[in-house]
């Protein structure tokens, strides 16, 4: 298996623009997750799809933020229009199911930065 | 509001020593305690993982070390290596939840020196 895969590696915008990261979860995995790595705040999660549905979105900083997931097989997370505080490191990451213990696969994340 | 803390930030080791990388929490209902390493350019990996229902958990060189009244646990790397430079991550998660209630730490940033 590839692992969870995400495009691109890196991305540099200028602010105002519109930004979208995409995410391939491990086939067969039932639940999605979209995290933004900053030195300041760490590992935060944005939102949490599970079934291809959006569960909790509470973690989306803002409505310039917004995910999608049409298929069990992709994903996509979308900045509209992006500022420099955007700037992070964003990770995909999925799981096989809901439940205590379950491990967390990341994808190799998506470096952005919005100048 | 930090649900977990993890000190220190960074951590420097000398080549054969311990690195000792501590995490303290406040949610009695965390109920699942994993470890995350994260190199340069990659997502993190789950690393090990422990319950509650036991104080410590070894997997070769890596041991977690769980006190349950202290609301404390902590990794502790034997024999650091250069290869375990990375940063590493504390997490937590309650009874009945899954993956979408995992609460991380801010990370430790080790370096180990040759």
């Amino acid at each position: 298996d590839a692992g969870v895969i995400q495009s691109p590696r890196h991305e540099v915008t200028e602010m105002g623009q519109e930004v979208t990261l995409r995410c391939k979860p491990i086939s067969g995995h039932n639940s999605l997750f979209w995290y933004r790595q900053t030195m300041m705040r760490g590992l935060e999660l944005l939102i949490y799809f599970n079934n291809n549905v959006p569960i909790d979105d509470s973690g989306m900083p803002e409505d310039r933020f917004s995910a999608k997931m049409p298929n069990a097989s992709f994903s996509t997370l979308k900045i509209q229009p992006s500022e420099p505080r955007d700037s992070a490191v964003y990770f995909c990451a999925s799981s096989a199911v809901r439940a205590l213990g379950e491990k967390l696969f990341f994808g190799s994340g998506t470096q952005l930065s919005v100048l | 509001q930090q649900q977990v803390k993890q000190s220190p930030q960074s951590l420097i080791v000398q080549k054969g020593g311990i690195s000792i990388i501590n995490c303290a929490y406040e949610n009695t209902a965390f109920d699942y305690f994993p470890w995350y390493q994260q190199f340069p350019g990659k997502g993190p990996a789950l690393l090990i993982a422990i319950r509650p229902d036991v104080s410590e958990k070894k997997e070769g060189r890596f041991t977690i070390s769980f006190n349950k009244s202290a609301k404390q646990f902590s990794l502790h790397i034997m024999d650091s290596q250069p290869g375990d430079s990375a940063t590493y991550f504390c997490a937590a998660s309650e009874v009945g939840g899954g993956a979408d209630g995992l609460t991380f730490g801010k990370g430790t940033h080790l370096i180990i020196q040759p």
